[in-house]
């Protein structure tokens, strides 16, 4: 079956620097790629994904890449913000089974 | 849209009694996933239902069972609880197997087996 790792488990940065969160993937018929973000005591929320025939996509402070040869993507959060502590979880999808990384918790640092 | 519901939000419950919960999916929303999660290993799925059949199953014991209904509902059991069922259970939601598209989470049933 897949089997998704996530690094790192922990990140803390500075107010206004970046973010990069790293994830690996093991089946190469997974096509689709979301992150979700999870607040403390709240719900995973979807906050940006990607497909399989897209290198990159960017909304906003955040953008994701895809590399399917290496199969790893990462999300990228710039001009990072207090809100934007919280765990972040990769997954990757083929259908609709979904396999979660192990979350990465981001300490942003006023 | 409403979003996906959950009940109960929260359950006390003793070892060896068993407990259903509840997940209603966002309307048009055909696929209903449930995971557990826990501070020490995350986001662990544990069944996907789609057309009232189980589509896809976790590494859970048989203790952990489903079902969905033709409206999309889902419930999940857990049997013969034990100390280590205490868990977040959520339940996820989203359009269908045949388009891979975002799990929409809801609130979670907090489950605590004292």
């Amino acid at each position: 079956g897949e089997n998704v790792e996530q690094h790192p488990s922990t990140l803390s940065v500075q107010e206004g620097d970046s973010a990069v969160i790293k994830c690996t993937y093991s089946d190469s018929a997974s096509n689709y790629f979301p992150w979700y973000k999870q607040e403390l005591g709240k719900r995973p929320q979807l906050i940006i994904d990607i497909r399989s025939n897209v290198g990159e996509k960017k909304d906003q402070r955040i953008a994701v890449t895809l590399n399917k040869t290496a199969k790893h993507f990462s999300l990228h959060i710039t001009e990072t913000q207090p809100e934007d502590s919280a765990v972040y979880f990769c997954a990757a999808s083929r259908g609709q089974k979904v396999t979660f990384g192990t979350g990465t918790k981001l300490q942003v640092i006023p | 849209k409403a979003g996906v519901t959950q009940t109960p939000r929260y359950l006390i419950k003793t070892r060896g009694q068993q407990v259903t919960l509840s997940c209603s999916p966002i309307s048009g929303h055909r696929s209903v996933s449930w995971y557990q999660q826990t501070p020490g290993q995350g986001l662990q799925f544990l069944f996907e239902y789609f057309s009232e059949t189980q589509r896809n199953k976790g590494n859970f014991p048989g203790r952990f069972s489903g079902r969905q209904f033709s409206n999309s509902r889902s419930e999940m059991n857990v049997s013969t609880l034990e100390l280590g069922d205490s868990a977040l259970y959520l339940c996820a939601s989203s359009l269908g197997p045949l388009e891979s598209s975002g799990e929409y989470f809801g609130p979670g049933t907090r489950l605590t087996v004292l």
